[in-house]
This record gives structure tokens, sequence and C-alpha cells, in this order.
């Protein structure tokens, strides 16, 4: 069956910078998008970018450049999403999600919280 | 960008009772929206895509419709388990904006 599993929970220091992973198991990693979502507490759901893992393609929100950076390691299936220069403001919880028609399986997303 | 705006933003209904949610996009995005339902504490889960198809698995009194900029959510005979928070999401234009959700309680 397709699962998607996150990191665990990361505590980071404003200015930092953190990388959370996405390993993707029960399909073909190669041949579906990877999609990345912020969501706040609280607040809804932000999309980041997505990449496709087959030739390493990208796209993003133009809010997150230079924010976030979308990776894929083939041979680990797993996807990757670091975030640099880090703030408050981007103290929340990420998933990713693997799309189809729609973004049809989650991961159980990665809490961040960016605190002193 | 393309501005998803989702109505109501909150919504109680009874046991049985018909709801629907709607959401209204800021241009044409021709049938690429989504239906999310997010229970507390849990990752998004996909109901609709292409506007009125139906998710592997989800329950059929949960439908889809809508065209052009207009689109929405019904649940028939609504269930215990319905309680959630409902989003939707525009697929035609990169960044893929997701409307600000409904909150469903139950009355």
């Amino acid at each position: 069956q397709v699962q998607l599993q996150q990191s665990g929970a990361e505590l980071v220091k404003p200015g930092s910078s953190v990388k959370i992973s996405c390993k993707a198991s029960g399909y073909t990693f190669t041949s579906y998008d990877m999609h990345w979502i912020k969501q706040q507490p609280g607040n809804g759901l932000e999309w980041i970018g997505w990449i496709y893992p087959g030739n390493g393609n990208t796209k993003y929100n133009q809010k997150f450049n230079g924010k976030a950076t979308l990776t894929a390691d083939k041979s680990s299936s797993t996807a990757y999403m670091q975030l640099s220069g880090l703030t408050s403001e981007d103290s929340a919880v990420y998933f990713c999600a693997r799309r189809l028609t729609g973004l049809d399986y989650w991961g159980q997303g990665v809490m961040v919280t960016v605190s002193s | 960008d393309i501005q998803m705006t989702q109505s109501p933003a909150s919504l109680s209904a009874s046991l049985g009772e018909t709801v629907t949610i709607e959401c209204l996009a800021s241009e044409d995005i021709y049938s690429n929206l989504a239906w999310y339902q997010q229970k507390p504490g849990k990752s998004p889960q996909l109901l609709i895509y292409y506007a009125n198809s139906l998710n592997d698995g989800v329950p059929s009194r949960f439908s889809g419709s809508g065209s052009g900029t207009q689109y929405s959510l019904k649940i028939n005979s609504l269930q215990s388990e319905d309680v959630s928070i409902y989003f939707c999401q525009q697929n035609y234009d990169s960044p893929y904006t997701f409307g600000a959700g409904t909150k469903l309680e139950l009355k």
C-alpha cells in the first residue's frame, strides 16, 4: 500500500536551516509529483511546491523561493525539503503529498518549531 | 495567483442533514478542483478530484459539482464521522491555492 513516512518533529533556532524527509513506499516513486504543503497552527493550507523525482524538475510557489528547496533521492525513494533562514513565521506543520489526480496520499506531517 | 474563496467558514448541522460548502475561484479553473477533509491532528484526505470525481473509498454521500469559477461539495445524510474541516484546492495553475477551509460541526 502507498505510504509516505515523514521524519520527526524539529526544534530549530532562528536563522538556521532544517531538512525534512518524506520516504515513499508502495508505488513507483519516480512516476508521480511530490508536493509540499505548509499548515500553521489553526490556519489553512499553503502550497509550497512540487518535485518530479523522475527527472528532478521542480516548481515553487514564488512566496517560498529562497525559503524552500526540494530534492529527491531516487535510490531511497525519499523526497526532501530544506527550509532556510528560519523565522517564527516558518513554525508550522509541513506535509508531503503525492499527486495523481489530486493529492491522493499524504505524509503524517512534520512539526517544525522555530525558537531560540 | 488564483484566489479561492470558500464559504461558509463554519457550519453547524444535524445528523442526517444535507450540507453544502462552496468555493469560488478568482478566474476560470476549468474543473481543476479538489476537495479535502481534515480531521483534528490528521493529514488531509482527498475526497473529490476534477470537481466531481469521487476518490476511491470515499462514501457516496459526498459529491462535488461545479464549473468555471463556482464549485460546491455536498454531503448527504450527515454522519458523526463527517465532523472535520473541509478545504478546496485549485490545481489548474501554480501556485495551487487552497480555500481557507470550512469547519463542520454537529448541531
